[in-house]
């Protein structure tokens, strides 16, 4: 049973718009969730993340968004860049879960010049 | 500059062989992971340690070993290898039991014919 989903397999905007990238989980347990964004033959690199106690964290152009009524969390990037364009996994983490990371299958976004 | 690096990069390698991929990281990080990268299946945890001589096994960890002698190298074995362990295969680390980011390395991506 997949606990953290990424429904949306890719997603194309256009320059200097806003990308929003979803996320939905399943275990109430979860208390911290992080973004990661992949280049091809890369690794993947953190880019921002949230604790549980807060519905909201920012980082430049980067914001995500938690409600947890609704197991869900978002992404958002403004304005959307051509270098943005990459590979975004969404992971979470439970307290007491020794730090394990559990991924979706991520979301790849094309933003056009 | 700290690191993490993986070796190598790219291996073919015939069912039925061993096989081991190495992970080396310099950020002196007490906690260390192996995932594979598949389509349609985002970042899979395989093998994970929290430090020397501690070894826990991962969501998928059927067909692989690890051993920590050491703080810097986490080495990933492939016991027998199978046609069904071709992938992209990710090391990361992070610096303890209460910090949740962890730092990806550059991947290997295993053929297994």
């Amino acid at each position: 049973d997949q606990q953290v989903k990424q429904n949306s397999p890719s997603l194309s905007v256009q320059e200097g718009r806003i990308s929003i990238l979803n996320c939905d989980y399943t275990n109430s347990m979860f208390d911290y969730f992080l973004w990661y964004k992949k280049y091809p033959a890369e690794g993947p690199t953190f880019l921002i993340s949230i604790s549980s106690i807060k519905d909201k964290n920012e980082d430049g152009r980067f914001t995500v968004f938690l409600n947890k009524s609704a197991k869900h969390l978002s992404l958002h990037i403004v304005p959307s860049q051509p270098g943005d364009s990459a590979v975004y996994f969404c992971a979470a983490s439970a307290w007491g879960g020794s730090e394990k990371l559990v991924f979706g299958k991520g979301t790849k976004l094309t933003v056009n010049p | 500059d700290a690191e993490i690096t993986q070796s190598p990069r790219h291996k073919i390698t015939e069912t039925g062989r061993q096989v081991t991929l190495a992970c080396h990281q310099t950020w002196n990080h007490n906690n260390m992971f192996w995932y594979r990268q598949d389509l349609g299946h985002g970042l899979r945890l395989i093998h994970y340690s929290y430090g020397v001589q501690d070894t826990n096994k991962g969501e998928v960890s059927d067909g692989y070993s690890v051993s920590r002698s050491n703080t810097e190298d986490l080495p990933l074995t492939l016991e027998s290898a199978a046609s069904s362990q071709t992938s992209v295969y990710f090391c990361a680390s992070s610096e303890s039991l209460e910090s949740y980011e962890q730092y990806f390395g550059p991947g290997t991506r295993l053929t297994v014919t």
